[in-house]
């Protein structure tokens, strides 16, 4: 368990609306990252940040935008969802370990596009 | 993008049988890491491996990290049924670049 609290689980949103997801840690862990996981897709990299007002986009950041004004939040907003955002939303922090970096992630959040 | 492939996709064997897989890149890595996930859940590591032809267990599982830094293997020893899930490898550069790529993941099933 590295301390990441993904809120909330579970959501229902209309096309069309705003949407924020947010990953919550209580390690001071320097980088966060915000995964979608889709069938046949595995786990891609939408934004992550390395550090408070530190952002990037990852492979598929369309559509999404990322804030990050404190060590221990990192929110993910979708201006205007989609149905193909329907997706399964994972935080993860990075963790420096001896000889190199570990990726920790959340227990993931599952948002429907209707 | 960057693209793992890994393989199998999908195993089907019975209780007590050994499990290969295994993860190659077009690219090196610096770091590989080996993810299990469980339906409803978020990925939870299993092994890391941070030098080219280290090998590093974990209870029943085991992991190398290929020598030429493109390639990873996961064997799993004695299967029993909460080995059911689905296995992830991921490759991380490092140095400064700490994206991870992932492999599109195993299906791990016991037959009965």
């Amino acid at each position: 368990d590295a301390g990441i609290t993904q809120s909330p689980r579970h959501k229902v949103t209309e096309t069309g609306t705003p949407v924020t997801l947010r990953c919550h840690q209580t390690e001071n862990h320097r980088y966060m990252y915000w995964y979608r996981q889709d069938p046949g897709h595995g786990l891609r990299l939408i934004h992550y940040s390395y550090g408070v007002k530190d952002t990037d986009k990852g492979e598929v950041s369309d559509g999404y935008s990322v804030s990050r004004s404190k060590t221990e939040d990192f929110l993910l907003t979708l201006e205007s969802a989609t149905s193909s955002q329907t997706s399964v939303y994972f935080c993860a922090i990075s963790e420096s370990r001896g000889h190199g970096n570990t990726i920790y992630f959340g227990e993931g959040s599952w948002l429907t596009v209707v | 993008g960057q693209q793992l492939n890994q393989s199998p996709q999908s195993m089907f064997i019975q209780e007590g049988e050994d499990v290969s897989m295994n993860c190659t890149s077009s690219s090196i890595f610096n770091t590989w890491l080996w993810y299990k996930q469980d339906p409803g859940e978020g990925p939870v590591l299993l092994i890391a491996l941070y030098k080219a032809g280290e090998l590093t267990s974990n209870g029943r599982l085991t992991a190398q990290f290929g020598i030429t830094r493109k390639d990873s293997f996961l064997n799993i020893s004695a299967s029993i049924p909460s080995d059911v899930g689905i296995y992830f490898c991921a490759g991380q550069l490092g140095l400064g670049n700490e994206k991870l790529t992932f492999g599109t993941g195993t299906r791990l099933t016991i037959i009965p």
